[in-house]
């Protein structure tokens, strides 16, 4: 089955510029997750929505951050008027809710602002 | 919340078991421990997790200390293709939760 597909997987933008980054969860999974990883760096929680619960939002660093879930399935990650710091790879994660279940990564989308 | 301290990196040689070790002193009784790693270009994949008892499963070994403070992941023969970023996470056992990874253990395997 198909995993956790993201698009695109690159991107190059001017500052300034506003981008959208897509995330196709897995099929039935119901908790979606955005990451932010910058080079050589760990992995930055962004957002995450769970079913039809309001988004946890926390992770945002902007409010030029900005990301929707629509019909529970497809999210899109917003970022306005980049700078040259949201330069980054951005992955996103989904999972199926549960006692306990593993989350499963997309390749991610590598985000360049020059 | 809970968090986890892992070193920051680790070598190993190829074919050799490898423990990867993570203390979680403030571990609460029902959070359940994680290992994902992140191979060089790639998202995160989950390698294994557990409460209490110890793991085994087709990528590693999961042990657990009894007072569950600190757990170690094995890699009973490492390859080339296990050098990665390795995370320990917690993760709460109800739905209404964020994954939250640290910086993990870069591991680096010698031929």
């Amino acid at each position: 089955g198909a995993g956790v597909s993201q698009s695109p997987s690159n991107k190059v933008t001017e500052k300034g510029k506003d981008v959208e980054l897509r995330c196709d969860p897995i099929s039935g999974h119901t908790a979606l997750y955005w990451y932010r990883q910058s080079l050589g760096q760990g992995l930055e929680f962004l957002i995450y929505f769970q079913g039809n619960s309001a988004p946890d939002k926390s992770g945002l660093p902007s409010d030029r951050f900005s990301a929707e879930r629509t019909g529970g399935s497809v999210s899109t990650l917003t970022i306005q008027r980049t700078q040259q710091e949201d330069s980054a790879v951005y992955l996103c994660a989904s999972r199926q809710t549960g006692v306990d279940t593993e989350a499963f990564f997309g390749q991610g989308t590598r985000l360049t602002v020059v | 919340d809970a968090k986890t301290t892992q070193p920051n990196s680790m070598e190993s040689n190829e074919e050799e078991p490898v423990h990867l070790p993570c203390n979680h002193s403030t571990i609460s009784g029902t959070d359940y421990i994680h290992w994902y790693r992140q191979l060089p270009s790639q998202g995160p994949e989950y390698v294994i997790h557990g409460l209490t008892s110890n793991v085994n499963n087709r990528m590693a070994s999961l042990a657990i200390a009894e007072d569950r403070k600190s757990s170690t992941l094995i890699l009973h023969r490492a390859t080339l293709r296990d050098a990665a970023v390795y995370y320990c996470i917690l993760r709460l056992p109800r739905s209404a939760d964020g994954l939250t990874f640290g910086k993990g253990t870069h591991l680096i395997i010698q031929p």
